[in-house]
């Protein structure tokens, strides 16, 4: 079946320690969403991709970084986590905008990042 | 600015009652999307429906029917027969234009818990 794949489920990282988590999907879909969910929250869009376009939103911190090689890949780089960057983070996707459902964001199971 | 008011934090039911959840949204563009998500304990975000702001049309999958009134800005959510499966955080989301930016606004989620 067509999915969005997040790797790994759970992770534990240290103060400062950098870590990177990865997403990939067989949907094709062009666009490719991170969020951040804290416990008890809505989930918070970080940035997407449109292809190889790179949108971050206004608020998200430069300590979160994110990388596309390709367009079935897209990982999320924490450089020097803190104990507030311990949530669940998603990733999404959808189509494009001219395609038939240009809106719907089809989410992976998350990864939850804890911080020691 | 976009925004989506889900004012039930938590509902508790019995096993086979029929629970509604609401959905208050604001937004200045007439053409817009709203969606309902869940999201189960294990964390996935499980995409519902989504409705366009040009269909009215009420819509019943199985035991989920929705509830879309532009007049009063709502889209609310009925489940019957709750089941405890049914337990999860139910999210309602608007996406608003193109234009407005490719992005999600998340309600602050309803939490269901069904008691056998």
């Amino acid at each position: 079946d067509a999915m969005v794949i997040q790797n790994p489920r759970y992770q534990v990282t240290q103060f400062g320690k950098p870590v990177t988590l990865s997403c990939s999907q067989t949907l094709n879909h062009n666009v490719m969403y991170w969020y951040q969910q804290k416990s008890s929250q809505a989930p918070k869009l970080l940035f997407h991709y449109y292809d190889k376009d790179f949108n971050n939103e206004a608020d998200t911190p430069d300590n979160f970084q994110s990388r596309r090689p390709n367009t079935s890949f897209c990982f999320l780089d924490i450089r020097s986590p803190g104990l507030g960057d311990a949530a669940m983070y998603l990733c999404a996707t959808s189509r494009p905008w001219a395609s038939g459902d240009p809106d719907t964001q089809y989410f992976g199971p998350g990864t939850r990042l804890t911080v020691l | 600015a976009q925004k989506v008011t889900q004012a039930q934090t938590e509902i508790s039911v019995v096993e086979k009652e029929d629970v509604t959840l609401d959905c208050v949204y604001e937004t200045r563009d007439t053409t817009y999307y709203l969606f309902w998500y869940k999201q189960p304990p294990s964390g996935e975000l499980v995409f519902l429906i989504r409705r366009n702001s040009f269909d009215e049309q009420n819509e019943i999958s199985g035991r989920y029917s929705w509830n879309f009134q532009k007049s009063t800005s709502s889209f609310n959510f009925t489940i019957t027969a709750s089941q405890v499966v049914d337990s999860a955080v139910y999210f309602c989301a608007l996406r608003g234009s193109w234009a407005a930016g490719n992005k999600l606004t998340f309600g602050g989620g309803t939490r269901v818990l069904v008691k056998p």
